[in-house]
């Protein structure tokens, strides 16, 4: 079955890197039309996406992260790494990944998600 | 970016009730909306695809509607299991948009 986790800092100080990394089973990066997405929700509030990288490296960002943000895989680890430059405090959330297959009746909707990990920007 | 605005924010309701929550989307999305439910502390949980579309072991009870702009979440018979926080989110144009979420409560 596909299962995904989260990984990485709970605490990060402002402006820091924070790289957090996605590992999953039950499929590979590799197979067409297979993307990871990543989402975070500030607490309290509501669901934010804004990264995606697919099967082919075609990586799609929020515009307002977008400068901030960079998203690879490593196919043979099965890994999805996120990093995200400067941090500050409002970008403390619980930080999901999640996983959807283009081609299947779903479509781009995430099918199944990690636990998620909560970050917490302070000083 | 798209725009997806839920409604109502809150909503209290009994078990049995029929409970419906609308999202709408500032353009046209065709059917490309997903619903999904969160409970506090938990990952969100796909409900619904392509607007209408059950997911896998989601109960009957559940069904979505809608294309374009206006879509509706329907729950037939609230169970105890369904209070939890509702999202829409469409995947018709980067970058992927939600709505700000319906907090189904207990009457």
């Amino acid at each position: 079955q596909i299962t995904l986790k989260e990984s990485g800092p709970t605490l990060v100080k402002p402006t820091q890197t924070l790289t957090l990394t996605c590992t999953f089973s039950g499929f590979s990066l590799s197979t067409s039309g297979v993307g990871v997405g990543w989402i975070r929700q500030p607490p309290g509030e509501a669901l934010e996406w804004f990264a995606l990288i697919f099967w082919d490296d075609d990586k799609r960002y929020s515009p307002s992260l977008k400068s901030r943000l960079t998203i690879t895989k490593d196919t043979s680890k099965n890994q999805v790494v996120l990093t995200m430059t400067n941090m500050d405090p409002v970008d403390t959330a619980t930080y999901y990944c999640a996983h959807l297959s283009k081609w299947s009746s779903r479509g781009d909707s995430f099918d199944f998600w990690g636990q998620g990990t909560m970050v917490t920007v302070s000083s | 970016d798209i725009q997806m605005t839920q409604s109502p924010s809150t909503l209290s309701a009994s078990v049995g009730d029929r409970v419906t929550i609308t999202c709408r989307a500032s353009q046209s999305i065709s059917s490309w909306l997903a619903w999904y439910q969160q409970k506090p502390g938990k990952a969100p949980k796909l409900l619904i695809y392509k607007a209408s579309s059950l997911e896998s072991g989601v109960p009957s009870r559940f069904s979505g509607s809608g294309s374009g702009t206006e879509f509706t979440l329907t729950i037939s018979s609230l169970q105890p299991d369904d209070f939890a926080t509702y999202y829409c989110q469409q995947y018709s144009t980067y970058p992927r948009t939600f709505g700000q979420g319906t907090k189904v409560e207990i009457k």
